[in-house]
């Protein structure tokens, strides 16, 4: 069974540091998409960042990247210079044809 | 460019009710998602609509059914409405793209309680 787990259930992090979210994944696919969704209190899933696993090559969004470990089933996202903005539930997303989303990680940015 | 919406925002009914859902996709996709988000837990696959069909389901039961319209608007329609059901309903859209569908874009949800 194609499984996601997020072993963070809540994070915490000092505005302008860097934070790490783990993520790890079960399937037998080679070809398959990962994703970070962001969800903020307003409830509007928003997409962070995507990786397709044929690239070995990190996916990088401004201060947004994966460290994306195919053989270790292992898609970590990692925020620099972290913002208040970014305090918000994230979700690792694996997809082949439906996408199976794990349980979150809940952001705290401290000021 | 207007992105995925949903309606209602937010919806209360009493157990054994009927509810339906709608979804307006992104301009230029034509492929319809839905999700149950229940509280504190991440997005659960309930199926997917292209070209008017159903092409995909997840684990939930036959009260759970959907509709595609040519404009590639959706309805996710709950039979027998049990406590349960209570979660955000999230639609996305994305646009097929040879077997696979692209990336998905996520409406702002729909809230609904069961009484």
């Amino acid at each position: 069974a194609q499984t996601v787990t997020q072993s963070q259930p809540e994070m915490s992090v000092q505005e302008a540091e860097t934070v790490t979210l783990s993520c790890t994944y079960d399937t037998s696919e080679s070809d398959y998409y990962l994703f970070w969704y962001k969800q903020p209190p307003s409830r509007q899933m928003i997409l962070v960042i995507r990786q397709e696993a044929y690239k070995q090559q990190n996916a990088t969004e401004n201060r947004f990247s994966v460290n994306f470990q195919k053989a270790a089933k292992s898609f970590s996202l990692k925020i620099s210079d972290s913002q208040l903005g970014d305090a918000a539930m994230y979700f690792c997303a694996y997809k082949v044809d439906k996408i199976i989303f794990g349980k979150g990680t809940r952001l705290h940015i401290l000021p | 460019d207007a992105g995925v919406t949903q309606s209602p925002t937010h919806l209360i009914k009493t157990r054994g009710q009927q509810v339906t859902l709608r979804c307006s996709p992104k301009s230029g996709h034509d492929t319809v998602s839905w999700y149950q988000q229940a509280l504190g837990q991440g997005p659960q696959f309930i199926f997917q609509y292209y070209e008017e069909e159903e092409r995909q389901r997840g684990n939930f039961p036959d009260r759970f059914s959907g509709h595609q319209f040519p404009n590639y608007s959706s309805e996710l329609n709950v039979n027998a409405l049990l406590l349960g059901d209570s979660a955000l309903y999230l639609c996305a859209s994305s646009l097929v793209s040879g077997h696979y569908t692209d990336t998905q874009y996520f409406g702002p949800g729909t809230r609904l309680t069961v009484l």
